[in-house]
Parts: C-alpha cells; structure tokens; sequence
C-alpha cells in the first residue's frame, strides 16, 4: 500500500534553512507528483507547491517563492521540501502529499514539526 | 487566488443527527472539462488530513455513505447523514482548478 514516511520533528533558529524529507514506498515514485501542505499551530491548512519526481519539475506557491526548494531523489523514492530563511510564523507542520488521479492531494504523511525560535 | 469560505466555522452535533457544512469559492470550480475541481478532506484530532470526497460528489474509497457532497459552480455542501463520534475533527473544502491550491479555513465538529 502507498506510504509516505516523513522525516522527524526539527527545531531552527530564525535565518536558518530546515529540509524535510518524505520517502515513499508501495508505488512507482515517479508516476505522481507530489505535494507539500503546511498548518500552522492551531490554523488551517496552506499549499506550498509540487514536484514532479519524473522530470524534477517544480510548481511553488507565489508566496514561498525564492524561499522554497522541492527535490527529490528517485534512487531512494523520496522527495524533499526545503524552506530557507525561516521566520517565526514557519512553525508548521510540514506534510507530503501524493496525487492520485485527479486528486492532487491524496495520500499524505505522517506532517513534520518544525519549530522555529530563537 | 480562489479564496474558499466555510460556513459554519464550528458545529456540535448530537449522535446520530445530520450535519451539513458550506463551502464556497470565490470562482467557479468547473473545468472546460466538464469536471469540478472540489474535494473534502476530515482532519481528526492528532491525524494527518484524509480525503473523504472529490470531484464534488465522489466518495473515496472506504468512506461511508453518510458523507455525501453535492453542489456545483462556487457553491458547495458536505452532508453526513447521521453523525457518529468517530466524525468529530475539522472538516476542509480545497479547490485544485486554479494554482495555488487553496483550502477553506476549516469547520470544527463536535459531539455534544
């Protein structure tokens, strides 16, 4: 069965660059794209963008741009969700989700806590 | 951006009672293709989100039949027949027709 296994909780300083990892199992990784959604402590959630594990095409959301990078390594079937220059409001749980279909946001991991303080 | 609103933001149902939640989206949701790009997803407490409905109607696989959804355009609504306690968490629209996906802020549901 599909599964996507995210990396564990990370706390950073301000400034500082966090890279989350989600590696998948149960499926062709390079036959769905993938996406990233975060939700701030106690908020709704926010769409950051995706990669197409095939080509490495990316497709950021305008207001992460220049902030985020979405990678992957098909050897290992895992893809990868950087966010640089982290702010106080990037405390979020970071979660992978797979398409499927048409359903852009099917599958989903487990989230990832990053924390950041000084 | 598709702003998408929910109405309402909190709902405390009695077992076994219907609820119904409202979804709307700024732009309509239907595609050249015939398809309307609006799915349902049930965040329960301490889970990652899970899909419950896609394409306005679709139920996804092993999701009862007391959830249905229905709508169409900008105007959308998820109904659960009879709620159980197993329904309670917080309830998100989310439209993919347009990039960047967006969601609704949430409905909380509740069991009195």
């Amino acid at each position: 069965q599909v599964q996507l296994v995210q990396s564990g909780a990370e706390v950073k300083k301000p400034g500082a660059s966090v890279k989350v990892s989600c590696k998948a199992s149960g499926y062709t990784f390079t036959g769905y794209y993938m996406h990233w959604v975060r939700q701030a402590p106690g908020q709704g959630l926010e769409w950051m963008g995706w990669i197409n594990p095939n080509s490495g095409g990316t497709n950021y959301a305008q207001k992460f741009q220049g902030r985020v990078t979405m990678t992957r390594d098909t050897s290992i079937s895992t893809a990868y969700m950087e966010l640089s220059r982290l702010r106080s409001d990037d405390t979020a749980v970071y979660y992978c989700a797979r398409e499927m279909a048409t359903i852009p946001v099917g599958y989903w991991g487990q989230g990832t806590l990053v924390t950041v303080s000084s | 951006d598709i702003v998408m609103t929910q109405t309402p933001l909190s709902l405390s149902v009695t077992p076994g009672q219907p609820a119904s939640i409202s979804c709307k989206s700024s732009q309509s949701l239907l595609h050249s293709d015939g398809k309307t790009y609006l799915y349902w997803y049930l965040q329960k407490p301490g889970q990652s989100p899970q899909l419950l409905i896609y394409e306005v109607s679709n139920r996804f696989s092993g999701v009862p039949d007391r959830f249905s959804g229905s709508g169409s355009g900008t105007d959308f609504t998820l109904k659960i027949s009879r709620v159980e306690a197993e329904d309670v968490g917080v309830y998100y629209c989310m439209q993919s027709i347009q990039l960047p996906i967006t969601f609704g802020p949430g409905t909380k549901v509740d069991i009195k």
